[in-house]
């Protein structure tokens, strides 16, 4: 089994549905992140929690929302998707030298 | 705030010729370095990584990296490329010291032809 797990990994929505991406992992890592991928953009940050309890804006928190249920789980919403929120989402943890591991991704499509 | 400038967003090479993707960045404080790797519909792995000690840095899949403070530069290089090794790369820098957040460049695609 992956040590960071992503559901779903690929979603079609339409304009204006709320959508929520799943992340767990078994790591063992306190600290998670969401990225955006974009096609000649590289990884954008969105949000990064670096323990349950602590929650942090990224450089394109707009839009999207977070959740931090336990030490193994972050998940990332949008509650009013749109359609430049089309994109490919990664979650990924960090050991304490910020290597980063990451899910699979989860493949966004807003119609 | 530290930032990463990766020269050349498609790079294209001969089967067993050398790679060279080039990496820059800024950062105020001594940086930890990486560089990821991207194949296609597939998450991103690491190749290698600089924290401290030794400049030249080996990884996975016969690449390395050597980190040039005085060019502020974290080139990743491989003697000979294979067709598997096209993919995307990405270089990036977090801070050290303990405070840590990747920053990412926007990526190279290799592309290796027969």
């Amino acid at each position: 089994d992956a040590d960071v797990t992503q559901t779903p990994r690929n979603r079609i929505t339409k304009t204006g549905k709320r959508i929520m991406l799943e992340c767990s992992q078994t790591k063992g890592h306190d600290r998670m992140y969401w990225y955006r991928q974009d096609p000649g953009l590289g990884l954008r940050l969105i949000y990064y929690s670096f323990d349950v309890k602590d929650i942090n804006k990224g450089e394109i928190s707009d839009g999207y929302s977070v959740s931090r249920q336990a030490q193994a789980k972050f998940s990332l919403s949008l509650e009013s998707a749109i359609p430049n929120q089309t994109a490919l989402y990664f979650c990924a943890t960090s050991d304490l030298t910020g290597e980063l591991f990451f899910g699979e991704g989860s493949r966004l499509t807003v119609l | 705030a530290q930032s990463v400038t990766q020269l050349g967003s498609h790079v294209s090479v001969s089967e067993g010729a050398l790679v060279l993707l080039r990496c820059n960045y800024s950062s105020s404080v001594p940086p930890y370095l990486f560089w990821y790797v991207q194949y296609p519909n597939q998450g991103l792995q690491l190749l290698l990584k600089y924290t401290t000690g030794a400049t030249l840095v080996k990884g996975i899949n016969g690449f390395e990296a050597e980190f040039k403070k005085s060019e502020t530069s974290f080139h990743l290089t491989k003697p000979s490329a294979h067709m598997s090794d096209a993919a995307e790369y990405f270089c990036a820098v977090s801070l050290s010291g303990g405070y840590n957040k990747l920053i990412f460049g926007a990526g190279t695609r290799l592309a290796v032809h027969p």
